[in-house]
């Protein structure tokens, strides 16, 4: 079975210019996270997807970042304008659906160098 | 708002020592709890979980105990290998399997020399 698939692996961009951040989730996995995590730190949740609706979006900083998930499918991430604090990992996971005993996937992450 | 702490790393061990990383929460409700393993160059991986308090969970020689009493999680292994070098995070969520999204602790990185 394939996993969570996310590109690029690593990018390295100047302060405020923009980036985006690709993940395709595991086939038939409704729900689709977005998780940031910093050096030293855990995983923060971003984004939370159902199919192609925000389930929870409470820590995504909206002036800057967004992501869609058009088709229920496949998601994009995007900073703009990207900040120096927002170097980190961005991990995509993906489970079957918001249920009890149903685990979470997560793909290698996207390494962001923001310089 | 939910949270996880456990203990700061680097834990540094010999082989076929006994581990013990600690791991305490705070939440509202009945959390789901887990522990997920990050090995050098690979994603997460869930490692184990309990859902209810009592529940022990366990995976690869490693175990954790669902304390509600003490909102700890503590993750145990009798007998360590160097294979087991990865870093490890304590994680809570709302929903059984972690589909409701996860509060992860900071992470602790566990080094086994031979």
């Amino acid at each position: 079975e394939a996993g969570v698939a996310q590109s690029p692996r690593y990018k390295i961009i100047e302060k405020r210019q923009s980036v985006a951040f690709w993940c395709n989730p595991i086939s038939g996995h409704a729900t689709l996270y977005w998780y940031q995590q910093i050096l030293g730190q855990g995983p923060k949740l971003l984004i939370q997807f159902q199919n192609n609706g925000v389930v929870d979006d409470s820590q995504l900083p909206k002036d800057r970042f967004s992501a869609e998930r058009l088709k229920g499918v496949d998601s994009t991430l995007k900073i703009q304008p990207a900040k120096l604090e927002d170097s980190a990992v961005y991990l995509c996971a993906s489970s079957l659906v918001t249920s009890m005993n149903t685990e979470a996937f997560f793909g290698q992450g996207t390494r962001l160098t923001v310089v | 708002g939910n949270s996880v702490t456990q203990m700061e790393g680097p834990v540094t061990l010999s082989e076929e020592a006994f581990l013990t990383i600690n791991c305490t929460y705070t939440a509202t409700g009945y959390p789901s709890l887990f522990w997920y393993v990050q090995y050098p160059g690979e994603g997460l991986q869930l490692l184990l979980k309990a859902t209810k308090a009592d529940d022990k969970g366990s995976n690869k020689g490693f175990e954790a105990t669902y304390r509600k009493e003490t909102t700890s999680f503590h993750l145990e292994k009798g007998s360590v290998q160097v294979s087991d070098s990865a870093v490890y995070f304590c994680a809570l969520s709302d929903s059984g399997g972690g589909a409701d999204g996860l509060t992860f602790g900071k992470g602790t990185h566990l080094i086994i020399q031979p």
